[in-house]
């Protein structure tokens, strides 16, 4: 098993910019999530899913949208990049949904929005 | 609203001596807790996890954590620290939902 997996490890994109970042897994998990990481704040949930098909919102939503089509995939879209969202994302599922299972995560990308 | 803090940013130990990582969380109900290890430029990896029953819980690497609820507290601790536990800890809170809320973080550094 490849566990989780992120692309790209590195990103820079200028203000404005929209991109992707891709997360997927072969681990058959219903649940997928992701976070964002920045110095002093720890991991923060952007968005999650239980399953293919339902996403619902976590504590920092605004600027980021997702959708979740297969139980593999889950990507994270910015549709407008901002200075602000420069972090580390890091993508992680697991066994079921509900915060009682242990999460998987991947090795994480880290975007730079100049 | 939940919450997690881990009140020392960074803790120095030298090899061998024990360690002690302080977290503290606020939650209505016995919540689900875990510490998770974060090595420089990886993703993080569960090391122990509570949910019910015994309040002590054994993790891997040799990592150890005791829920109290009287302190709202669940802090790690492992006898013999080695070089290779360098890294970031983070506590984290299950909200009985769908939901994580990490602390901030404590780094540690291993002094030879």
């Amino acid at each position: 098993n490849a566990g989780v997996t992120q692309t790209p490890k590195f990103q820079v994109l200028k203000t404005g910019q929209s991109m992707t970042l891709q997360c997927a897994q072969d681990m058959n998990h219903e649940y997928m999530s992701w976070y964002r990481q920045d110095p002093g704040m720890g991991l923060r949930l952007i968005h999650y899913s239980v399953g293919a098909g339902i996403t619902d919102q976590g504590e920092v939503p605004n600027g980021y949208n997702v959708s979740r089509s297969t139980t593999e995939d889950f990507p994270l879209r910015l549709l407008s990049a901002a200075p602000s969202q420069t972090s580390v994302y890091f993508c992680a599922s697991s066994y079921s949904s509900g915060s009682l299972y242990e999460q998987y995560f991947g090795p994480g990308t880290r975007l730079t929005v100049t | 609203a939940q919450s997690v803090t881990q009140p020392d940013i960074h803790i120095t130990v030298s090899e061998g001596a024990s360690l002690e990582l302080r977290c503290n969380y606020s939650y209505g109900a016995t919540p689900y807790l875990f510490w998770y290890v974060q090595s420089p430029g990886q993703g993080l990896q569960l090391l122990l996890k509570y949910f019910s029953g015994d309040t002590l819980v054994q993790g891997i690497k040799g990592f150890e954590a005791e829920f109290k609820r009287s302190q709202s507290s669940f802090n790690l601790r492992k006898p013999s620290v080695h070089w290779s536990d360098a890294a970031e800890y983070f506590c984290a809170v299950g909200d009985h939902g769908n939901q994580f809320y990490f602390g901030t973080g404590t780094s540690l550094t291993v002094i030879p």
